[in-house]
């Protein structure tokens, strides 16, 4: 099945620094999504990517669907401690007739702010 | 903000027994989704359900496994005799257009 490689999968940051953190597939996808995962809770979406090359922006989060459509990356500027928690990414591949538009996930980048 | 509500948040089990994880999807979605996470590992597919069938399986759901939409409101998944390594997180997720999910806040399933 698909893969999606996900770095790092851990980060100490001071608050107030900005995180990068990416993806990588061996095959395309047609949407990126990024979610954030609180303990004991389900994954939150935070930007989700339809278009190969396009850029988004969520407040302090900025993603980036790859033009290859093989990799994404999120970043998040300005961190604090809120920003605590779980970052995957997840990749759609859409089949064409069918009602099934599952997503593959990434193992997770665990994010630690520091105040 | 409509959100999916799955009870029971945590359910312990005997191996070998039966459980129904249960699932309200938003209501007006059209896409039903149930994934697992496996403490400490990544999120993984199970099984969508779209038209009142099962449109999509993975290798994990195979046939202890089974989903129902036995009213409009409710979405299950029924594990017939449950293995230690069933023991998980069960997240039931819908969505109106193909793209978007919202998650429910998962089920913790321990098997012993």
């Amino acid at each position: 099945g698909q893969q999606l490689n996900q770095s790092p999968q851990s980060m100490f940051i001071q608050e107030g620094e900005d995180v990068s953190m990416n993806c990588t597939s061996s095959s395309i996808f047609n949407t990126w999504l990024w979610y954030k995962q609180d303990p004991g809770e389900g994954p939150v979406l935070l930007i989700a990517l339809y278009k190969a090359g396009e850029l988004t922006s969520n407040g302090r989060l900025t993603a980036q669907f790859g033009i290859t459509r093989k990799d994404s990356f999120l970043n998040i500027s300005a961190s604090i401690p809120s920003d605590v928690g779980i970052y995957f990414c997840a990749g759609q591949l859409h089949k064409s007739g069918a009602g099934s538009y599952q997503l593959t996930f990434g193992k997770g980048t665990k994010l630690s702010v520091i105040p | 903000e409509p959100e999916v509500t799955q009870t029971p948040s945590h359910q312990v089990t005997q191996m070998g027994q039966e459980v129904i994880l249960r699932c309200v999807p938003i209501s007006n979605h059209l896409y039903f989704y149930w994934y697992r996470q496996i403490l400490g590992q990544k999120v993984e597919f199970l099984v969508s359900f779209y038209n009142n069938e099962i449109s999509e399986k993975s290798e994990i759901f195979d046939d202890q496994f089974s989903v129902e939409r036995p009213d409009g409101s409710n979405f299950t998944l029924k594990i017939r005799s449950t293995k230690l390594e069933d023991s998980a997180m069960y997240f039931c997720a819908s969505s109106r257009e193909q793209i978007g999910y919202t998650f429910g806040s998962g089920t913790r399933l321990t098997v012993v």
